[in-house]
């Protein structure tokens, strides 16, 4: 079946990059998400890649997108102590409806002075 | 602001009790979705809705109810709380079918005791 793995956690120096790794298991994913959770909030939905980018970058994130090998990833730069947070892969199988979306269990990310 | 809102943000229920969560939008968005966050995981999907008047189960809908009489509110209904239901559950509304441009409540925290 559908499954997302990502690490548990990360640790970044502040203003270093910090890189989030994900994994999918359906080739057919059409939609690759990255949401970014706060602690006490709700998630927000940084950004997103459709299947047939290998690149996308918005500011200070870049997402890659290796369909090969079914891995996504997260690039922040110059990463800041707000960006402290948890990091959510999600991929949508069908390409179709939010309603199948399936979310990685998160990464911590922490940011050390 | 305009968003999602969810009330309360945090319950404790006793063991058979019932209780309605309350999510509103003012966005006008078609789709409207509940999710629960169980300790170190991702979203789970338990009920969701394209528009007033209809309703979908998601992947986890046993123990729950769900109505969508206004676009505005999508109210969550928990009958005979159970100590498994114990969890964060986010309300989340979409623009667009595809969840990219998703907007999320804060949470409900509850707690089943």
């Amino acid at each position: 079946g559908e499954d997302v793995e990502q690490s548990l956690f990360l640790s970044v120096r502040e203003g270093d990059s910090s890189v989030i790794n994900c994994t999918y298991t359906d080739s057919s994913s059409t939609y690759l998400y990255w949401y970014k959770q706060e602690p006490g909030a709700g998630l927000q939905l940084l950004t997103y890649i459709f299947s047939n980018m290998d690149m996308k970058q918005d500011q200070r994130l870049t997402v890659l997108l290796n369909k090969k090998d079914k891995h996504l990833s997260l690039r922040i730069a110059d990463t800041q102590t707000g960006d402290s947070a948890i990091y959510f892969c999600a991929e949508n199988p069908t390409g179709s409806s939010a309603s199948k979306i399936i979310f990685g269990s998160g990464t911590r990310l922490s940011i050390r002075p | 602001n305009a968003g999602v809102t969810q009330t309360p943000k945090f319950r404790i229920l006793k063991i058979g009790q019932s209780m309605t969560l309350q999510c509103a939008q003012d966005m006008n968005h078609n789709y409207m979705y509940w999710y629960r966050q169980d300790p170190g995981m991702g979203l789970k999907l338990i009920y969701y809705s394209v528009g007033a008047g209809i309703t979908d189960k998601g992947e986890v809908p046993n123990g729950y109810n769900v109505s969508r009489s206004t676009t505005e509110d999508f109210p969550l209904r928990l009958e005979l709380a159970a100590p498994s239901q114990t969890s964060v559950y986010f309300c989340a509304s979409d623009s667009e079918v595809r969840g990219t441009e998703a907007f999320f409540g804060q949470g409900t925290r509850l707690t089943v005791v």
